[in-house]
């Protein structure tokens, strides 16, 4: 059975500090997503990350994946009460082209 | 929003009942997907499809059923709701953006099972 672990599950951290998400996957798989929803939203893309090594940063957000320790980081820096909201991560399984995803980390910035 | 829209918005019913969710996409892709969404589960994959009359099950299919007639909708058919199906559900699409597969999802819709 294919497992997309998240962790933490919920995350209060006060603006300004530093954080990483951390997702686990049990399956054999380059191709990482990550998303982001605000409450009562749906959800947004805000990484694709496709290779062993691969790092990629929008703003305070930095995401990274080792595909041989099935594991990406999602890092916040010096956080804002804007990236307040849930962050999902997703594998992508080929065969059929299915996504599996996460539980969620439910992010709160506290002023 | 990859012209994703998603019909109703929100919907209460009673258990027994038939109800069927619709998924509309105006920009030919061939992926279509749907989720639930609930609290600790993050969400989970109900069926997809891979172009007209082409669809598979995926991990929590039980209980529903889906149809592609046409590339632009992908309907969701809950045959005899129940309380657990009480969630919100959220088509998706997938799409090659330069190589990559990206996935969109439409607005969700809220359903709730008395």
């Amino acid at each position: 059975e294919l497992k997309v672990e998240q962790n933490p599950l919920f995350l209060s951290m006060q603006e300004g500090k530093n954080y990483t998400i951390y997702c686990n996957y049990s399956t054999t798989s380059d191709r990482l997503y990550w998303y982001r929803q605000d409450p009562g939203k749906s959800l947004e893309s805000l990484f694709v990350l496709l290779s062993n090594g691969a790092v990629k940063q929008e703003g305070r957000l930095m995401a990274s994946l080792d595909t041989k320790a099935r594991l990406s980081t999602l890092h916040i820096t010096a956080a804002v009460h804007d990236l307040s909201a849930t962050y999902f991560c997703a594998v992508l399984v080929s065969t059929g082209n299915q996504f599996y995803f996460g539980t969620g980390t439910s992010l709160t910035v506290i002023p | 929003d990859a012209g994703i829209t998603q019909s109703p918005r929100h919907k209460v019913t009673e258990t027994g009942t038939p109800v069927t969710l619709r998924c509309h996409q105006t920009e030919n892709h061939r992926y279509m997907y749907w989720y639930r969404q609930d609290p600790g589960h993050g969400l989970r994959l109900i069926h997809y499809s891979y172009g007209v009359k082409d669809t598979d099950k995926g991990e929590v299919s039980d209980g529903y059923s889906v149809s592609r007639s046409k590339t632009e909708d992908f309907l969701l058919t809950l045959e005899s709701a129940t309380s657990s199906q009480t969630s919100v559900y959220f088509c998706a699409i997938s799409e090659v953006i330069a190589g990559d597969d990206e996935q969109f999802f439409g607005p969700g819709t809220r359903l709730t099972v008395l």
